[in-house]
C-alpha cells in the first residue's frame, strides 16, 4: 500500500460542478498536509495547506481528518482554468523522507 | 520577490555521463530539497538540505548526491547516468525544514 493514496482519476467535469478529491495516508504520525497544483509540464504550487479544523480560500476548501487519515479538496463552481493535476502532499515531520507526495488526480474542466 | 530559480531549464545528457543541476532559494529560505518527477507519477523525494546539512534521503542509489552552500543555494550531481535517470527535477525551498515547500520550474534531463 502507498503512503499517500488519492483518486486515480481522471475527472472530467462541466463549468460550474462541484468537485471532490480525496487522499489517504498510512503514516499516522504526519505532521502536515498540503494540497498542490501542477500544470502540465510545470512545477507543483502550493494550493492551500490543510488544517484539522478545514480551510477555505474562495471557491476552494480543504478538510483533514486525522482519525481517518483522510484529506479532501473541494472546489465549487469549477473553472476551465481549474483544469490541472492536484497533488496531495503529507509531510512525516521526520525520517529520511519527510515529504510524500500522492501520484495526484487530473482534473478537466470542459465548456 | 524572485522565486526558486533553477538551471539549466533542459539537458539532453548520454549514459554514463554526469549533470550538475543548480538550485537558487527564495531568499531567506533555509531549507532545500530536490525531487526527481517522472511522466505520471508525483514528485519523489531525493534530499533535504537546512541549514547546510543534509536533513534526509530518499530511496535513490549513491549515484545521486548533492550539497547547500552558505548562501543557501544548492547543487545536485548524479553520475554515470542512466536512461531511467530522464525526468523532471525540481528544487524546492522552505522557510524552515517543515514549513510549506515552493517549487522551482525544474530541469528537464533527458538521458541518450
Amino acid at each position: 500500500r502507498k503512503e499517500v493514496e488519492q483518486d486515480p482519476g481522471p475527472f472530467n467535469v462541466p463549468e460550474g460542478a462541484t468537485v471532490a478529491f480525496n487522499c489517504t495516508y498510512s503514516n499516522s504520525a504526519s505532521q502536515s498536509f498540503f494540497w498542490y497544483r501542477q500544470d502540465c509540464r510545470k512545477e507543483p504550487k502550493l494550493l492551500m495547506s490543510v488544517y484539522s479544523s478545514g480551510n477555505e480560500d474562495g471557491r476552494f476548501t480543504a478538510q483533514l481528518n486525522r482519525a481517518s487519515q483522510y484529506i479532501s479538496l473541494l472546489i465549487r463552481d469549477s473553472k476551465l482554468s481549474d483544469s490541472a493535476t492536484y497533488l496531495c502532499v503529507v509531510n512525516r515531520g521526520s525520517g529520511n523522507t519527510p515529504l510524500v507526495f500522492g501520484k495526484g488526480t487530473r482534473l478537466s474542466v470542459i465548456a | 520577490d524572485a522565486g526558486v530559480t533553477q538551471s539549466p531549464t533542459h539537458l539532453i545528457k548520454t549514459r554514463g555521463q554526469h549533470v550538475t543541476l543548480r538550485c537558487s532559494p527564495i531568499s531567506g529560505h533555509k531549507s532545500v530539497s530536490w525531487y526527481q518527477q517522472v511522466l505520471g507519477q508525483g514528485p519523489q523525494f531525493i534530499f533535504q538540505y537546512y541549514e547546510k546539512e543534509e536533513r534526509g534521503r530518499g530511496n535513490f542509489p549513491d549515484r545521486f548526491s548533492a550539497r547547500q552552500f552558505p548562501n543557501y543555494s544548492s547543487e545536485l550531481n548524479v553520475n554515470a547516468l542512466l536512461l531511467g535517470d530522464s525526468a523532471l527535477y525540481l528544487c524546492a525551498s522552505s522557510l524552515e525544514i517543515f514549513n510549506e515547500q515552493f517549487f522551482g520550474p525544474g530541469t528537464r534531463l533527458t538521458v541518450l
